[in-house]
């Protein structure tokens, strides 16, 4: 079945420094979100890409979706504390709405 | 709106118990999502639902379990009978078939 792999599972960075998410599935995907959790709560969206190879920005946070449409990324420059948590990819394989989370990578900033 | 509801937030039961889990999606929404979260295993779909119709229930771990959606806004998973292998978080989201919403979880726990 359909895999989605997200690495690294944990990083630990001081506030500050910049962070990098990366999300690999097996097969091409239609879409992909993602999301954050905080410890402690549910999954909230943060961005959907469709494009191959688009780019998008929310203030510090850079997502990437690949030429390939099979990774994705997302980069925070200079992290801060409200930061922490986990984040997930999510892909759609088929068009069908049928979201497989990531592993995750969970997120703590030393201030 | 008042997002999506689960209840109850806490489960605490014995083996062997069934276990009833409720959620109620955000009104209008047409596509319901059930998640189960575990250190283990991470975020995995167990089942989906669209227009009440369930599409892809090839998460559903085996016959111990069963969901079932009779309306718009109303949607169960059930466990029975309970092992202590179930004890998770189980999420519930719904959708306009694009960002997932998800509710706040209910923790169960199976001694």
């Amino acid at each position: 079945g359909q895999q989605v792999m997200q690495i690294p599972q944990y990083q630990h960075v001081q506030e500050g420094e910049d962070f990098t998410t990366y999300c690999n599935s097996s097969t091409t995907l239609s879409n992909i979100q993602w999301y954050k959790q905080r410890p402690g709560g549910h999954p909230v969206f943060l961005i959907q890409l469709v494009k191959s190879g688009e780019v998008k920005k929310q203030k510090r946070l850079t997502f990437q979706f690949g030429e390939a449409k099979k990774n994705s990324s997302l980069h925070i420059t200079a992290t801060q504390t409200t930061d922490v948590g986990t984040y997930f990819c999510a892909g759609d394989t088929s068009g069908t709405y049928k979201y497989i989370f990531g592993t995750g990578t969970r997120l703590k900033v030393l201030a | 709106d008042a997002g999506v509801i689960q209840s109850p937030r806490h489960e605490v039961t014995e083996m062997g118990q069934e276990v009833t889990l409720r959620c109620k999606p955000i009104s209008g929404h047409d596509y319901l999502f059930w998640y189960r979260q575990t250190m283990m295993r991470g975020l995995e779909l167990l089942i989906y639902f669209n227009n009440n119709v369930p599409i892809d229930d090839s998460g559903m771990p085996e016959d111990r379990f069963s969901a079932k959606m009779p309306n718009a806004s109303f949607s169960t998973l059930k466990i029975q009978p309970s092992e202590p292998r179930d004890s998770a978080v189980y999420f519930c989201a719904s959708s306009l078939g694009s960002r997932l919403f998800f509710g706040s979880g209910t923790q169960l726990s199976v001694l």
